[in-house]
């Protein structure tokens, strides 16, 4: 079964760089059948994709976070990771990982538990 | 960008019901649409692709249909275990994928 968990710290100060890992099992990143991707949801609010990645390094980003945004995937470890610059409350949310399986179509098939995600000073 | 549009944003039904829960698109996209179900500390579950497609171990009475900018999901009788927050996404054109702000399916 496959499975997503993502990692980091909980907490940045405003200005300050998002890191997040997500650890894939029962799959391998190195698959050319699918990508990787991360979406968040701001506490009680909607669903906001972020962008994804392959496994040959080529990503897409939403242009609303493109500037701030870089994904990237480490095949040993079997994970992908994110990184958010310039960080404000407004990116306070829980952070999901997921894969996109894209002979179904880019959609979310398999998804993280989430982690939350707080901008503090 | 295309923006998704889901109504109403809360849907009260009973047990046993039957739920109706609309998603339009600001463009024709096809049948490119996938519906999500969300419950409360959970990451939402894939349900429909295709716009009428259910993913694995969904059950029947969860139903989609439409294409272009119109698209139903529909729970014919509705279980305690429905009562959750659903979002479609459309995956016809991007950057960005996007997602309906959810209607929420309460008792």
């Amino acid at each position: 079964q496959v499975q997503l968990q993502e990692s980091g710290p909980g907490l940045v100060k405003p200005s300050e760089t998002l890191s997040l890992t997500c650890t894939v099992s029962g799959a391998s990143v190195t698959s050319g059948s699918y990508y990787w991707s991360w979406i968040r949801q701001p506490p009680g609010k909607g669903l906001e994709w972020i962008g994804y990645i392959y496994y040959s390094g080529s990503t897409t980003y939403n242009p609303s976070l493109k500037s701030r945004v870089t994904i990237s995937i480490d095949t040993a470890k079997n994970q992908f990771s994110l990184k958010l610059s310039s960080a404000t409350a407004a990116d306070t949310a829980i952070y999901y990982c997921a894969r996109i399986a894209p002979h179904w179509g880019f959609l979310f098939d398999f998804w993280g538990q989430g982690t939350l995600f707080t901008v503090s000073s | 960008e295309i923006v998704m549009t889901q109504s109403p944003a809360t849907l009260s039904v009973s047990p046993g019901e039957r739920a109706t829960l609309s998603c339009r698109s600001s463009q024709d996209i096809n049948s490119n649409l996938a519906w999500y179900q969300q419950k409360p500390g959970q990451p939402p579950r894939l349900l429909i692709y295709g716009a009428s497609t259910r993913a694995t171990g969904i059950p029947a009475r969860f139903s989609g249909s439409g294409s272009g900018t119109e698209f139903t999901l529909t729970i014919s009788s509705l279980q305690s275990e429905d009562f959750a927050v659903y979002y479609c996404q459309q995956h016809n054109a991007w950057p960005p994928l996007t997602f309906g702000g959810g209607t929420k399916v309460e008792i």
